[in-house]
């Protein structure tokens, strides 16, 4: 079975651009999680989507957004890029059995954004 | 809210030593705990979880037992090589609609 792929693996924007980060999870995988991860704050969750929706939200600025499809793809957004932007953003997927902590979640190789 | 404490590093070790990283944890109820890897330039790997006290999770030689009584989860393995080095993320995941929850990470470099 294919992991989590994301796309593209490295981008270099300029401030005050946008960018849209794209996401396919594992076969089968419903839930779709995403995590900014930069040396001085760590892994931080971002947002979770099931079935198209959003069922979790972490604390970001409105600036970040995301959307997920019906096959279960997502994309993650991020406007009027701001240096502090710059991280690997992670993609994560699992199965969905009603919020069990059973859950296991599996990540993606990342997407590299640098804000010049 | 849940947390996740891990020992500071960086740790270096020589090779075919004895690993230990502390991982302890806050949490409310009964949360599961995993243990990720992740190697230069990738995204994390799942190395091994517990999702219940006393249980033992093992991988590739590490292991990793949840102690409820002392709120901890401290990543062991025995003979380290020199692919070992990597930076590891100690995480929970508590009941209901609550993302992971990661430790600060701790970096790890094994010398032949």
């Amino acid at each position: 079975k294919a992991g989590v792929t994301q796309t593209p693996r490295y981008l270099i924007k300029t401030r005050g651009q946008q960018v849209t980060l794209s996401c396919s999870p594992i076969s089968g995988h419903r839930s779709v999680s995403w995590y900014q991860q930069t040396p001085g704050q760590g892994l931080q969750f971002l947002f979770e989507y099931f079935s198209e929706t959003q069922r979790n939200k972490g604390n970001f600025p409105g600036r970040f957004s995301g959307r997920q499809f019906s096959n279960s793809r997502s994309e993650m957004n991020v406007s009027t890029l701001e240096l502090g932007d710059s991280a690997l953003y992670l993609c994560a997927s699992k199965t969905f059995t009603g919020g069990a902590r059973t859950d296991t979640q599996y990540f993606g190789p990342g997407t590299r954004l640098t804000v010049l | 809210g849940d947390s996740v404490t891990q020992m500071e590093g960086p740790v270096t070790l020589s090779e075919e030593a004895f690993l230990t990283i502390n991982c302890t944890y806050t949490a409310t109820g009964y949360p599961s705990l995993f243990w990720y890897v992740q190697y230069p330039g990738e995204g994390l790997q799942l190395l091994l979880k517990a999702t219940k006290a006393d249980d033992k999770g093992s991988n590739k030689g590490f292991e990793a037992t949840y102690r409820k009584e002392t709120t901890s989860f401290h990543l062991e393995k025995g003979s380290v090589q020199v692919s070992d080095s990597a930076v590891y993320f100690c995480a929970l995941l508590n009941s209901g609609n609550t993302p992971l929850v990661f430790g600060k990470g701790t970096r790890l470099s094994v010398i032949a």
